[in-house]
């Protein structure tokens, strides 16, 4: 079965710097892959989606990278701010996706320091 | 942008209770709707699918009894919990999607505890 594994251990960082957080997938080729972002006591909101035939994707501070060869997508935020801190999930389509289900990864935790 | 409204947002009750909880898409049809439960510290795991007009699709695992789902229209499902016990305390959180690759809408959640 598919598999997605983010890093469960909390990424901190001091403002300004660049964060970059990683989502690996196993036994799977997905046509896409989203980020989300999810605050304490929240639902998850998007904020970017790569295809597979996309290598990267920008917006704002924003950067998404897909290699489908490694079966990795990172996630980077450039000059992090404290209110950049949040949980951020990477989700892709469930295996046998009859509409847009998904599978999401554990998340992980991002906590930038002023 | 879309909004998913859930309500009720917090729902601490007695054991043996059954709680309903909604989720309705507010400016936007949803042919989907997904509810999921999430532990502390845990991410989203799926519950069930519910499409507009047909029965719920339920993960393994998941009683459909005990997790009555009903999505009567394109804007409204409903999940209730039947006789909750403190085992089924969790966050639940609703999303709807409009097909195709398109991300889905969370709501806010419902924590839910059960004493």
């Amino acid at each position: 079965s598919q598999k997605i594994e983010q890093n469960s251990e909390a990424l901190n960082i001091q403002e300004g710097k660049t964060a970059t957080l990683t989502c690996n997938y196993t036994n799977y080729s997905p046509a896409y892959l989203q980020w989300y972002r999810q605050d304490p006591g929240r639902g998850p909101v998007f904020l970017l989606l790569i295809r597979e035939n996309e290598k990267e994707k920008r917006k704002e501070r924003l950067k998404v990278t897909f290699d489908t060869t490694l079966k990795q997508s990172l996630f980077h935020i450039t000059a992090s701010q404290p209110a950049d801190s949040a949980t951020y999930l990477c989700a892709l389509p469930h295996a046998n996706n009859a509409g847009n289900m998904l599978t999401f990864g554990g998340g992980t935790r991002l906590m930038v320091k002023p | 942008g879309a909004v998913v409204s859930q309500h009720p947002s917090r729902v601490i009750c007695k054991s043996g209770t059954s709680v309903k909880i909604e989720c309705r898409s507010l400016d936007f049809q949803a042919t989907t709707m997904f509810w999921y439960r999430q532990f502390p510290k845990q991410s989203l795991m799926l519950m069930a699918t519910s499409n507009e007009g047909s029965k719920a699709t339920y993960e393994q695992g998941v009683e459909k009894d005990k997790f009555l789902i009903n999505h009567a229209s394109l804007t409204l499902s409903t999940l209730t919990v039947t006789s909750a016990h403190p085992e089924d305390s969790s966050f639940y959180i609703c999303s709807a999607g409009q097909g195709g690759n398109q991300p889905q809408h969370f709501g806010d959640g419902t924590r839910l505890s059960i004493l």
